[in-house]
């Protein structure tokens, strides 16, 4: 079966840094990828890990261990329109444009 | 910078009636898909499209639904005989490699 599991809620300051777990159980293995939905909105792609290990892009940065089927999503320098719903997401088939299974998503709230 | 497109941005339908979800896709994209999210849950799995055939399913895609590409670049979801639990959010998104980029999203009502 599928499980995609990560916090339902997490909270944190502007300015700050904050680490969103998410942990898979899936048949197959073909990349892990973090998206952002705001409200109401799109989810839009943020990064795509195949590889174990850490791949910054700019203030966020995404790492995976396959082995521990663990990834997560590291947040810094946190401004208040990164208040949004982070949701992790993995891809089992091998084959090209085959589904992506998305867990509930962690919604992150910033304050001031 | 090209956006995947889709129309209408809200549709309202009575249970039981016909509904067609419209998508433009980038004109590079390969692979296209159909995702749902129903208000307050995951966004869950429709249907992957490739080389003008169904490539991926999932159990939710039933004989309710089908796609369409029917002029080689308008991307179709349609949906037979709406009911009450079709309500949701309904996503089109393509991509030319791993990552799916999503559009805006139809909200389909069904009352």
């Amino acid at each position: 079966g599928q499980n995609i599991d990560q916090p339902t809620e997490m909270t944190a300051t502007e300015g700050a840094i904050v680490q969103i777990n998410c942990t898979y159980q899936t048949s197959g293995f073909n990349g892990l990828f973090w998206y952002q939905q705001h409200a109401g909105e799109a989810p839009t792609f943020l990064s795509y890990n195949v590889l174990d290990g850490l791949e910054e892009k700019g203030r966020f940065s995404s790492f995976l261990s396959r082995s521990k089927g663990y990834s997560y999503l590291l947040l810094k320098e946190l401004q208040m329109k990164d208040s949004a719903s982070y949701l992790c997401a993995v891809r089992e088939g091998r084959q090209a444009g085959t589904a992506l299974i998305f867990g509930k998503g962690t919604t992150l709230s910033v304050s001031s | 910078e090209p956006e995947v497109t889709q129309t209408p941005s809200h549709q309202v339908t009575q249970m039981g009636q016909e509904v067609i979800l419209r998508c433009v896709p980038i004109s590079n994209h390969l692979y296209f898909y159909w995702y749902r999210q129903i208000l307050g849950q995951k966004v869950e799995f429709l249907v992957s499209f490739y080389n003008n055939e169904i490539s991926e399913k999932s159990e939710i895609f039933d004989d309710q639904f089908s796609v369409e590409r029917p002029d080689g670049s308008n991307f179709t979801l349609k949906i037979r005989s709406t009911k009450l639990e079709d309500s949701a959010m309904y996503f089109c998104a393509g991509g030319t490699g791993p990552e799916a980029f999503f559009g805006q999203g139809t909200r389909l009502t069904v009352v």
